[in-house]
């Protein structure tokens, strides 16, 4: 099974960067998304194809993938931006084929 | 603007079945491009692919292994929804669930999600 680890947390101070790792097995091969969830609402795609925005996704907000580590980037932090992180792949020999990270709780300071 | 919501019993006995509905607006189930998908999240397993249906000329299902003898994902084209049946559940099925839509063929995000509904199983 295709596991995606992630730091339990992140604290940054606002207006600076928030890096938010996403370690895989040979992940650079694979389409990474990352999604922000607040407390109590569903996940919002944030990142998806390893660095592509959704319409409405400030460019604060971007990506990277190589190797065995996915890294979403937040630039100039925000009190908003405070939520829990998750990447996400698609691996078909994957008991889930949707496998996700295990989260980053990104704490604005 | 596509949306998604989900309904059912918050509160399920151990060995019943687990029954939910996704309404879908703004998008059809018989989409041929999209998948309609079942995702649940709990602390002790944190975001879980469930399964999934989809229409490709004739409809298709697929599931997560560990569900797999357990789990029934069903389309109702006439109400525009589609439903999770999930059965012999046990606390470890207590979960929030979500449904979510896999816009297009060849690509793996979703990218639209329903608020999601608690799911207790509890006698």
């Amino acid at each position: 099974s295709y596991v995606l680890t992630q730091p339990p947390s992140v604290s940054v101070a606002p207006g600076q960067t928030a890096t938010i790792t996403c370690g895989g097995n040979n992940i650079g091969t694979k389409s990474v998304h990352w999604y922000q969830q607040k407390p109590g609402q569903a996940p919002v795609l944030v990142v998806y194809h390893d660095s592509d925005r959704p319409s409405g996704i400030p460019e604060r907000f971007s990506g990277s993938n190589s190797g065995d580590t996915a890294t979403l980037i937040i630039s100039r932090v925000e009190a908003g931006d405070e939520a829990d992180y998750y990447c996400q792949v698609w691996d078909s020999s994957s008991d889930h084929d949707y496998v996700f990270g295990t989260g980053t709780k990104v704490t604005v300071l | 603007q596509v949306q998604l919501q989900e309904s059912g019993p918050g509160l399920v006995k151990p060995s019943q079945t687990l029954s939910l509905t996704c309404g879908i607006s703004g998008d059809s189930v018989s989409s041929k491009s999209a998948t309609w998908n079942w995702i649940r999240q709990s602390p002790w397993r944190g975001l879980e692919w469930l399964g999934r249906t989809y229409y490709r000329s004739k409809w298709y299902n697929d599931s997560a292994v560990h569900v797999k003898s357990r789990i029934i994902i069903n389309p109702d084209t006439s109400n525009n929804q589609f439903s999770l049946q999930l059965s012999s559940v046990t606390p470890e099925d207590t979960a929030v669930y979500f449904c979510a839509r896999v816009g297009s063929t060849g690509t793996t995000v979703f990218d639209y999600w329903g608020q999601g509904i608690l799911v207790t199983v509890a006698s």
